[in-house]
């Protein structure tokens, strides 16, 4: 079936990049997303990325698509403590309906002054 | 614009008495999606609704589970006779089209005791 793979952890300085992965399995994904939770909230949603791209660039936030290898990353520059949440990567494939997002298990971000 | 509301933000209930979640999509946006997130656990897909129709349930669990989305008012989440193992965050998401991201509510924490 379909899965979606994220490391649990991440720790980084303050100022620096951070890179957080993701792989999932579905061939058929069509759009692929990320979303940041803070403790006790929503999702925000913070960018996504149609398959038939591989980058996608927004102020901070890098993300890249490498469609063989089904592998999604987010890169975050200059990392900041109110970056510290954690990330979801989820994609739509084509077999479910269109809301029938599949999420990873969240990678959750600590950035360290 | 207010975003997708949910309520209440915590509900707690007793084993057997029944749970009502309210979700009001975003202004203009008619597709309404329903997700379960377990403990350390990513979201999990449940029903996908739009005014007056399922469109796609098979994330619901079979028994005590039900969803409506009325030509007036939120959709609704019920889940009849609770037991400890629904104990979960349940989050509501929209979507004008269905296409891009999706908007997500805050979510409701229920906690069956």
């Amino acid at each position: 079936g379909e899965d979606v793979e994220q490391s649990l952890f991440l720790s980084v300085r303050e100022g620096d990049s951070s890179v957080i992965n993701c792989t999932y399995t579905d061939s058929s994904s069509t759009y692929l997303y990320w979303y940041k939770q803070e403790p006790g909230a929503g999702l925000q949603l913070l960018t996504y990325i149609f398959s038939n791209m591989d980058m996608k660039q927004d102020q901070r936030l890098t993300v890249l698509l490498n469609k063989k290898d089904k592998h999604l990353s987010l890169r975050i520059a200059d990392t900041q403590t109110g970056d510290s949440a954690i990330y979801f990567c989820a994609e739509r494939g084509l077999g479910g309906s269109q809301g029938n997002l599949i999420f990873g298990k969240g990678t959750k971000l600590s950035v360290k002054p | 614009n207010a975003g997708v509301m949910q309520n209440p933000r915590h509900l707690v209930r007793r084993r057997g008495q029944e749970a009502r979640l309210r979700c009001s999509p975003m202004k203009g946006h008619s597709h309404v999606y329903w997700y379960r997130q377990l403990p350390e656990e990513g979201l999990k897909f449940m029903v996908y609704l739009q005014k007056e129709n399922i469109i796609d349930e098979s994330g619901m669990p079979k028994e005590r589970f039900s969803a409506e989305f009325p030509k007036e008012g939120p959709s609704i989440l019920r889940i009849q006779q609770v037991v400890r193992g629904d104990s979960a965050a349940y989050f509501c998401a929209s979507s004008p089209d269905g296409v891009g991201g999706y908007t997500f509510g805050s979510g409701t924490r229920l906690t069956v005791v």
